[in-house]
């Protein structure tokens, strides 16, 4: 039982392809995240979803745009990406409490590992 | 906004014996610290966690010790066994600017455990 399962698991493109990265958990959560995690650099926050509404931009780039359409279900678009943006992309989710700010534990999946060329 | 600190970046211990990570933050309204870790191809899972009004929690051979006035807390293994080799990161939650907490992770330590 995974939890959260991502999809592709790896994915190679070029700077001009468009591709997307897909989400899902079975654990009843209300709230989904966007890491990237880079050669010996700290998780980085991509996004948050709080019971399908952003609640969190952290000053990624346009070309990654996030879709969360419910609450079980988390998509990256991916466009014009550059080289430096090939890492594994985790996504994670939690249950956060209606009414409070804490995080909670964060059910990460296995992650998505992006080369780009 | 918050900067977390971790050492060292790798560490190699003998089976059997005690490994300790250390964390420091810098926002002092952080108040909560998980510990994840994350085997080799394998997804980061949490291992322990700690909130501010406390000061240690223990959990069989993992410990985690808080200290708000110097603003670091650490990780601390007993009776290291093969398969605690990982990698683990540290973490502290603050409020954001838009009003939810959100995970600052240092850049985590690769622990070998040497049979």
């Amino acid at each position: 039982e995974t939890g959260v399962t991502q999809t592709p698991r790896h994915l190679v493109m070029g700077m001009t392809n468009k591709k997307s990265l897909k989400c899902e958990q079975h654990l009843g959560h209300n709230a989904m995240y966007w890491y990237k995690q880079s050669a010996k650099k700290p998780l980085e926050l991509m996004f948050v979803y709080n019971f399908k509404e952003q609640t969190e931009n952290n000053s990624v780039p346009s070309r990654f745009s996030p879709e969360c359409p419910n609450s079980s279900h988390l998509f990256l678009h991916l466009h014009t990406l550059q080289p430096e943006d090939s890492a594994l992309y985790l996504c994670a989710s939690s249950r956060r409490e209606p009414g409070t700010a804490f995080t909670g534990e964060l059910f990460f999946g296995e992650g998505s590992r992006l080369t780009v060329l | 906004g918050e900067n977390v600190e971790q050492h060292p970046s790798t560490l190699s211990v003998q089976e059997g014996d005690s490994a300790v990570i250390k964390c420091t933050y810098s926002d002092s309204a952080s108040n909560y610290f998980p510990w994840y870790k994350q085997e080799l191809g394998k997804r980061p899972q949490l291992i322990i966690d700690i909130r501010s009004n406390v000061g240690e929690k223990k959990d069989q051979r993992i410990a985690v010790t808080l200290n708000k006035t110097a603003k670091h807390f650490s990780l601390h293994i007993t009776e290291t066994q093969p398969e605690d080799s990982a990698v683990y990161f540290c973490a502290a939650s603050k409020r954001s600017g838009a009003g939810s907490y959100q995970l600052t992770f240092g850049k985590g330590t690769k622990l070998s455990v040497i049979p």
